[in-house]
């Protein structure tokens, strides 16, 4: 079976603090990518990886970083954290471009104070 | 660039009842379409995709979905919903292979009553 895991299905973090969102998928899938939810916004992408240590930009990439060292596991790093950063963030593995299934995670759901 | 809109933000049902949740493209040329569902505080999971061929595409739980390249839209339908449906339905379109985006509407929430 698939799966994608968040570290953390809940966080709630201080303004201005660095925080760490892990993902990691299992199915040797070459794309990863981190979104954001909000309510009557959907999902924006933040950032994409299509091959270790490669990454490309979203939509909405401003006040984030992402790392990806090995093939399985794909990092969200705000590194200073803003109330408006206060979200769920959505990850996702895909085997590749645009035909292929995106496998979403269970979400990270932010609370920045 | 490509935009997807989901006019409905919540759809109200009774179970049993017909539903269709709307959702229309930006552009016509070749994209690939896909509905994802979300069920309270999971993930989203793939319900059903549009990538060639018949237009007309199905689920396994009952769900279908009509690909209208001359309307640009990809309606969802079921004819008859269980309270388990209750869930946010995200419409998505990928630019063709080449692409690795997926464009998501900003989703409608279906709920069904008893």
């Amino acid at each position: 079976d698939v799966k994608v895991t968040q570290s953390s299905r809940y966080l709630v973090k201080r303004t201005g603090e660095k925080v760490f969102l892990e993902c990691v998928q299992d199915m040797d899938h070459e794309n990863m990518f981190w979104y954001r939810q909000d309510p009557g916004l959907g999902l924006r992408l933040i950032y994409f990886s299509y091959d270790v240590k490669m990454k490309e930009k979203g939509d909405i990439p401003e006040g984030y970083s992402v790392s990806r060292e090995k093939k399985e596991r794909f990092s969200l790093i705000l590194e200073s954290a803003s109330t408006n950063q206060t979200s769920m963030y959505l990850c996702a593995s895909s085997l590749g471009g645009g035909r292929y299934e995106q496998y979403f995670g269970p979400g990270t759901r932010l609370t920045v104070t | 660039a490509q935009s997807v809109t989901q006019l409905d933000s919540q759809v109200p049902v009774f179970e049993e009842a017909p539903v269709e949740l709307r959702c229309n493209y930006s552009s016509s040329v070749s994209v690939y379409l896909f509905w994802y569902v979300q069920y309270p505080n999971q993930g989203l999971q793939l319900l059903l995709k549009y990538l060639s061929g018949s237009t007309l595409v199905e689920s396994i739980n009952g769900f279908e979905a009509e690909f209208n390249k001359s309307q640009t839209s990809f309606h969802l339908r079921k004819p008859s919903v269980h309270i388990s449906d209750t869930a946010e339905y995200f419409c998505a379109v990928s630019d063709g292979a080449s692409s690795y985006k997926l464009i998501f509407g900003s989703g409608t929430r279906l709920l069904v009553r008893p």
